[in-house]
């Protein structure tokens, strides 16, 4: 079964912290994402990926970065963490872009104290 | 951008209603994904409706693509659909889901 694997599930960081937040993917999917929930927000995409070693900005990329070492790994990395970044972050993978088979990780709170 | 705009924001129902949840999207687009939350939080994928009319299972989606809307109605409720249905089409040149807000849906026995 398709499986994407975030970690940590929780966290707590200070401001001005640098944070990094881990996604792993068994599906041997070419396409990974990161998106952040805020309540009334629905799902906003921070970034993405389609090939190892390459990143794209999604629509609120500023803040953040991501990383994309191999096929299987995806992060995403606040190097000043701010309170407004404080949300749940979900990882998502795909085969392909027609997003007819997406799953999605089981997200990670992140409160910026 | 493609924007996508859900309606209700919320749904109260007693079980064995039914219900008709509304996307609308910006800008004409090959895919259409309806997602469900849990309220643990999480995410999986409903159906993929790009046009025309999807069942699977209690859950109808029609997708009017050149009006670029889609409806998901689900008939006779139970309390295990409570949740938020999220609404989902291709942004990024194609290469990204991009959601609207939801629907909340509380299902009451």
């Amino acid at each position: 079964e398709a499986a994407v694997t975030q970690s940590p599930r929780s966290k707590v960081a200070v401001t001005g912290g640098k944070v990094t937040l881990s996604c792993h993917q068994t599906n041997n999917h070419d396409y990974m994402y990161w998106y952040r929930q805020d309540t009334g927000h629905g799902l906003r995409l921070i970034h993405y990926s389609y090939v190892a070693d390459s990143t794209e900005k999604g629509d609120i990329p500023d803040g953040y970065k991501a990383s994309r070492p191999s096929q299987e790994n995806f992060s995403l990395i606040l190097e000043l963490a701010s309170l407004s970044q404080t949300a749940v972050y979900f990882c998502a993978s795909s085969p392909d872009s027609r997003g007819t088979e997406v799953f999605f990780g089981k997200g990670t709170r992140l409160t910026v104290v | 951008g493609q924007q996508v705009q859900q309606s209700p924001a919320s749904l109260v129902l007693q079980e064995g209603e039914n219900a008709e949840l509304q996307c609308n999207f910006s800008s004409t687009a090959t895919q259409l994904q309806w997602f469900y939350q849990s309220p643990g939080g999480s995410l999986v994928s409903l159906l993929s409706n790009p046009s025309g009319t999807k069942h699977t299972g209690r859950l109808t989606s029609t997708t009017v693509t050149k009006e670029r809307r889609s409806s998901l109605h689900i008939s006779s409720s139970q309390t295990t659909d409570s949740g938020t249905y999220l609404c989902a089409t291709a942004g990024q040149g194609g290469r990204a889901l991009i959601f609207g807000t939801g629907t909340t849906v509380s299902v009451s026995p």
